[in-house]
């Protein structure tokens, strides 16, 4: 079936620092990817998207690329700011039943100042 | 604009007594999805519903657990004879047309569900 591996946390890093959380996926043929975000006491939502291979999502700063050759799509942000603490949840979807996402387990992100 | 809209927030309940979770959705939509996250777990679908009709459960294990959406009020997720492998968080998203591509399914703050 489909699955999703994503980084491991927590993540603490300073103020400007540079950001990567790997997101690796497993899936018969070509899904939708996204990523995820969860500030505290609110819902998750959605930071960006990537429907085809090669696609960049971008967004607040963030971006990924969904790399088909490795399966990934690895988010990435040149400079995180104390705001950007939050969770991470790298998902896809795929097929006839598009709108069931399946999520990886989340990485928790704090950001210093 | 409210977005999803759960609750309780956090929900207490023994073994063996009945658990019911609300969602109200966004204004405007009428596609509502529930996900489980058990501990160190991800997010795992349960069930699709539209107004009145249950499209995909799926997710949803075979017993104890139901799901309705009716045609006024929030969507309730009831869970009979609750166990402690029931605790977990519940989550609730919503959509206005089906599916993800392109139609952002928007998510509530979720239900922490605690069985004592």
């Amino acid at each position: 079936g489909n699955s999703v591996t994503q980084m491991e946390g927590p993540v603490t890093l300073s103020e400007e620092a540079f950001l990567t959380i790997n997101c690796t996926y497993t899936a018969t043929g070509y899904p939708s990817l996204f990523w995820y975000v969860q500030y505290p006491g609110e819902g998750l939502q959605l930071l960006l998207k990537a429907t085809k291979a090669d696609d960049k999502g971008s967004n607040k700063g963030f971006e990924a690329t969904y790399r088909k050759e490795t399966t990934s799509f690895h988010l990435e942000k040149g400079s995180v700011q104390v705001s950007d603490s939050a969770v991470y949840f790298c998902a896809l979807s795929y097929g006839g039943s598009n709108y069931k996402l399946t999520f990886g387990k989340g990485t928790l992100l704090t950001v210093n100042p | 604009n409210a977005g999803v809209m759960q609750n309780p927030r956090h929900l207490v309940r023994r073994r063996g007594q009945e658990a019911r979770l609300r969602c109200s959705p966004m204004k405007g939509h009428s596609h509502v999805y529930w996900y489980r996250q058990l501990p160190e777990e991800g997010l795992k679908f349960m069930v699709y519903l539209q107004k009145e009709n249950i499209i995909d459960e799926s997710g949803m294990p075979k017993e104890r657990f139901s799901a309705e959406f009716p045609k006024e009020g929030p969507s309730i997720l009831r869970i009979q004879q609750v166990v402690r492998g029931d605790s977990a968080a519940y989550f609730c998203a919503s959509s206005d047309r089906e599916g993800t591509r392109g139609y952002e399914q928007y998510f509530g703050p979720g239900t922490r569900l605690t069985v004592t």
